[in-house]
């Protein structure tokens, strides 16, 4: 099973910030099958980046991602207030399926 | 629009069964393949089943394989989880998610989830 380690558990930055989250993965990932989601309170994650770097239809085009083998990146080129929520990356390189614990961007 | 709607959840003893569904509109269902990902609240994303477009390829995470079944109706639209031998470990809230393209593993439409509680 490929483990996804984020980092930073949290990270704190006030809105017209850049926001660098970080995805390393146990075992290199082929083809890029690689996700990042945005998850709000209460409400169901919502993909933001699929393939590593291909953002998906409707996402702003403030986020991005990178990345291929083992180390991945979602940025957020300047925070609005709605982009403060829980980040996961998912990997679907291999089965089963994996995601991270999750990134927290709250509010400096 | 896409709309994945699940139902089935409850409280269930230890041991005890409950069927989860999943009805979709908005999309052509028997294009896609589906998911079910559980998260405990306050918790992570954990992936538990995959069905391809015609339940031809199935695939399970190691905490569910033997106990939970994956099948889908696609004249129904609907997609269902048959969980059997519960255990309290097993509670969460179920979403159900839609592949983003065909044969991708990302999710691009989720469900608002369904909870089940495994508790004596």
């Amino acid at each position: 099973e490929i483990v996804l380690t984020q980092s930073p558990g949290t990270l704190s930055l006030s809105p017209g910030e850049r926001a660098t989250l970080s995805c390393r993965a146990s075992q290199s990932i082929t083809a890029n099958y690689f996700a990042w989601y945005q998850q709000k309170p209460g409400q169901a994650p919502r993909l933001l980046i699929y393939g590593a770097s291909s953002r998906a239809v409707g996402i702003p085009d403030r986020f991005s991602g990178s990345g291929s083998g083992t180390d991945f990146t979602l940025i957020i080129s300047r925070l609005e207030p709605e982009d403060f929520a829980v980040y996961y990356c998912q990997q679907y390189s291999s089965s089963p399926w994996t995601f991270g614990h999750g990134t927290k961007v709250e509010i400096k | 629009e896409v709309q994945l709607v699940e139902s089935g959840g409850g409280v269930v003893r230890p041991g005890g069964s409950l069927r989860l569904s999943c009805a979709a509109s908005g999309f052509t269902f028997d294009d896609y393949g589906m998911s079910w990902v559980r998260q405990v609240p306050g918790k992570g994303l954990e992936w538990v089943s995959n069905i391809d477009w015609n339940g031809g390829s199935t695939g399970y995470a190691d905490s569910v394989k033997g106990r939970f079944t994956i099948s889908r109706d696609n004249v129904k639209k609907t997609l269902y989880l048959q969980m059997n031998s519960l255990r309290v470990e097993d509670t969460a809230l179920y979403y159900c998610a839609k592949d983003y393209y065909y044969g991708s593993g990302a999710y691009g439409a989720w469900g608002q989830g369904t909870l089940i509680i495994v508790s004596s």
